[in-house]
């Protein structure tokens, strides 16, 4: 069975700090590794996404996570945060490209103070 | 492109009674998922649909939970005599599966169910 796990349950951090969101899955077939975003009253937003191919993945807005395989992690940094990334985020697996279900961790709240 | 749109956004109802929501995917999406999401966790799966077929089931949906995409276009997802522990944030994805397809699932904004 999959599994994933977000080592913070919050994060707090100055604008303009780095951050680093921790996440480590298991499973025992190949796996697609997800990071979503939800803000305050809003739905769940795909952040980025590996599915194959190079192992750091980046998003729009500055983001990026690297897939680790030996050490089963897919975390999530951004080098300079801002106010408005504050949010929950959270990280999921999937064992067919997001075809099937995403097995979600628990989240990590992100709180950016100025 | 709407977006994926739930109805109705929030519900109050009292324990033992029957309460069902509607999802509305993206209209190209011929994959739609179901999912419970309580106070300081993430979303847990609870059902998918491809077109009008229910392809899997979470163990977490009871006797008292079914689901239904009669046409393959809208999804409904009933709770029959509603307990305090159903109380979540329910939300609805869809996505499109075949070949060369995006594959990630988009999010509505979710119908929060209290019981009381």
């Amino acid at each position: 069975a999959q599994s994933v796990t977000q080592l913070d349950s919050q994060v707090p951090v100055f604008e303009e700090a780095p951050v680093e969101l921790r996440c480590n899955y298991s499973s025992s077939v190949s796996v697609y590794l997800f990071w979503y975003v939800q803000y305050p009253n809003q739905g769940l937003q795909l952040l980025l996404k590996y599915l194959s191919g190079s192992t750091l993945v980046e998003s729009i807005n500055g983001f990026e996570a690297e897939f680790n395989k030996s050490q089963t992690s897919f975390h999530l940094r951004k080098p300079s945060v801002h106010i408005s990334d504050t949010a929950e985020y959270f990280c999921a697996v999937s064992d067919s490209g997001g075809y099937n279900k995403l097995i979600f961790g628990a989240g990590t709240r992100l709180a950016v103070h100025p | 492109d709407t977006g994926v749109s739930q109805d109705p956004r929030h519900k109050i109802t009292k324990r033992g009674q029957n309460v069902t929501f509607r999802c509305d995917p993206i209209s190209e999406h011929n994959r739609l998922y179901w999912y419970r999401q309580t106070l300081g966790q993430g979303p847990e799966f609870l059902t998918y649909f491809q077109n009008e077929a229910q392809l899997e089931k979470s163990r977490l949906l009871s006797d008292r939970f079914s689901a239904e995409r009669p046409k393959g276009s809208f999804s409904t997802l009933e709770i029959q005599r509603t307990e305090q522990g159903d109380s979540a944030m329910y939300l609805c994805a869809s996505s499109f599966a075949g070949s060369g397809g995006l594959y990630e699932q988009y999010f509505g904004p979710g119908t929060r169910l209290t019981v009381t």
